[in-house]
């Protein structure tokens, strides 16, 4: 069935640092993929999307390129900053059936140290 | 405009106690789903309404869960003869869009804080 596969953390950082978390998926076709944020004390929010192979979706210096021959989705920052201490999930809608529901991966912890 | 909101946040019962978890969409937000995140995971799918149908409650772990949407905006999830294995986090999103046979998927769900239940 379909399913979405994220690194474990926590990941610990350095300001500054470069920041990769990788995700793969599985599942029939070429899904929407997402990346979701969850702040301490905060709901889930989207961080960024991408709809088709190929495309890369960006949002507040975050990138992740949907490869499908890898069957990637991994979410990167080039300088990362205190504020981006959080939990990342990725995650990608169930293919099939009448609903969109969205299967995700397990969450990984980024602590960004000063 | 106001996000999707829960209530209450944190709600603490005793084992066998009923408890009902309120989730008030966006307005206008047709589709709304409920989701239950166990510590240090992600979220599980429960289940699925499209305005007033539930569409979808196939992630439903038993059958002392139950959710309803009776006038196809405000949500409630009700949990029976809660257990210890209940403890988690509950989400609510809702989404603008409906789905029709064939899942829509580029569809952004928002998400409320969530509601975290503990069972003693």
């Amino acid at each position: 069935g379909d399913s979405v596969t994220q690194m474990e953390g926590p990941v610990t950082l350095s300001e500054e640092a470069f920041l990769t978390i990788n995700c793969t998926y599985t599942a029939t076709g070429y899904p929407s993929l997402f990346w979701y944020v969850q702040y301490p004390g905060e709901g889930l929010q989207l961080l960024l999307k991408a709809t088709k192979a190929d495309d890369k979706g960006s949002n507040k210096g975050f990138e992740a390129t949907y490869r499908k021959e890898t069957t990637s989705f991994h979410l990167e920052k080039g300088s990362v900053q205190v504020s981006d201490s959080a939990v990342y999930f990725c995650a990608s809608p169930a293919q099939g059936g009448a609903t969109n529901k969205l299967i995700f991966g397990t969450g990984t912890l980024l602590a960004v140290q000063p | 405009g106001a996000g999707v909101s829960q209530s209450p946040r944190y709600k603490v019962a005793k084992r066998g106690q009923d408890v009902a978890l309120r989730c008030d969409p966006i307005s206008g937000h047709v589709s709304l789903f409920w989701y239950q995140q166990a510590l240090g995971q992600g979220p599980e799918f429960l289940t699925y309404f499209q305005n007033e149908a539930q569409l979808d409650k196939s992630g439903l772990p038993s059958d002392r869960f139950f959710a309803e949407r009776p006038e196809g905006s405000v949500s409630t999830l009700k949990i029976q003869r809660t257990q210890q294995e209940d403890s988690a986090v509950y989400l609510c999103a809702s989404s603008l869009a409906k789905t029709s046979g064939r899942a829509v998927a580029n569809n952004e769900q928002f998400f409320g804080p969530g509601t975290r239940l503990t069972v003693l």
